[in-house]
């Protein structure tokens, strides 16, 4: 599969652990996107990379959240001190710059005990 | 920011009866809209695409209308197949700008038997 994966695919834990999340775009794709969806919503935006710049933070990306993209190719996600609301679906999604259509990853699931 | 609205939540159709799914967007600036359908603990798929260019486009059984005066656009299926349903996701971008998208909260299509 050349598409954009993600892992791990599932992630249980407590309650003020960290969590680090990775995703891997499709190869040569520069603009890398990660994106929240909870249970009967929509995707909501979170970030976004063009190259390893950070170019835009939601404001629903608390304190707690960080993201990296440290060589303009996988990113990563971490959450600090996780709470019961950061339970979600984490995706990821990739485009080349000038390409409208983002490609999405499988997904990270999370739950926070 | 960018809203879009998405109507209906639920939507049940016989199967080979049309599907109608309607949306409107608030910010005058967005140029693009994705629609993406998502199955079931999978990821989003785009399905079709228009640009604000264009009013409408046709994919085979599936259209998309645009009405920019209004900020309308919609997304019509016809001859529905058991395996069109899933939940479907308009949504709208800032094409050339940070292109990231603003998702509607989604419908969910059952195609009845």
């Amino acid at each position: 599969d050349t598409g954009v994966s993600q892992n791990p695919r599932h992630k249980i834990t407590k309650r003020g652990q960290n969590v680090t999340f990775r995703c891997d775009p499709i190869s040569e794709h520069n603009r890398l996107y990660w994106y929240r969806q909870t249970l009967g919503q929509g995707p909501e935006f979170l970030t976004y990379f063009q190259n390893e710049a950070q170019l835009e933070k939601s404001r629903l990306l608390s304190d707690r959240f960080s993201a990296e993209r440290p060589k303009g190719s996988f990113s990563t996600l971490e959450i600090q001190r996780t709470e019961q609301g950061d339970s979600a679906m984490y995706l990821c999604a990739s485009s080349f710059d000038g390409q409208e259509t983002q490609y999405f990853g499988p997904g990270t699931r999370l739950l926070v005990l | 920011g960018e809203n879009v609205e998405q109507h209906p939540s639920t939507l049940s159709v016989q199967e080979g009866d049309s599907a109608v799914i309607k949306c409107t967007y608030s910010d005058s600036a967005s140029n693009y809209f994705p629609w993406y359908k998502q199955e079931l603990g999978k990821r989003p798929q785009l399905i079709i695409d228009i640009r604000s260019n264009v009013g409408e486009k046709k994919d085979q059984r599936i259209a998309v209308t645009l009405n920019k005066t209004a900020k309308h656009f919609s997304l019509h299926i016809t001859e529905t197949q058991p395996e069109d349903s899933a939940v479907y996701f308009c949504a709208a971008s800032k094409k050339n700008r940070d292109d990231k998208i603003i998702f509607g909260k989604g419908t969910r299509l059952h195609i009845l038997p």
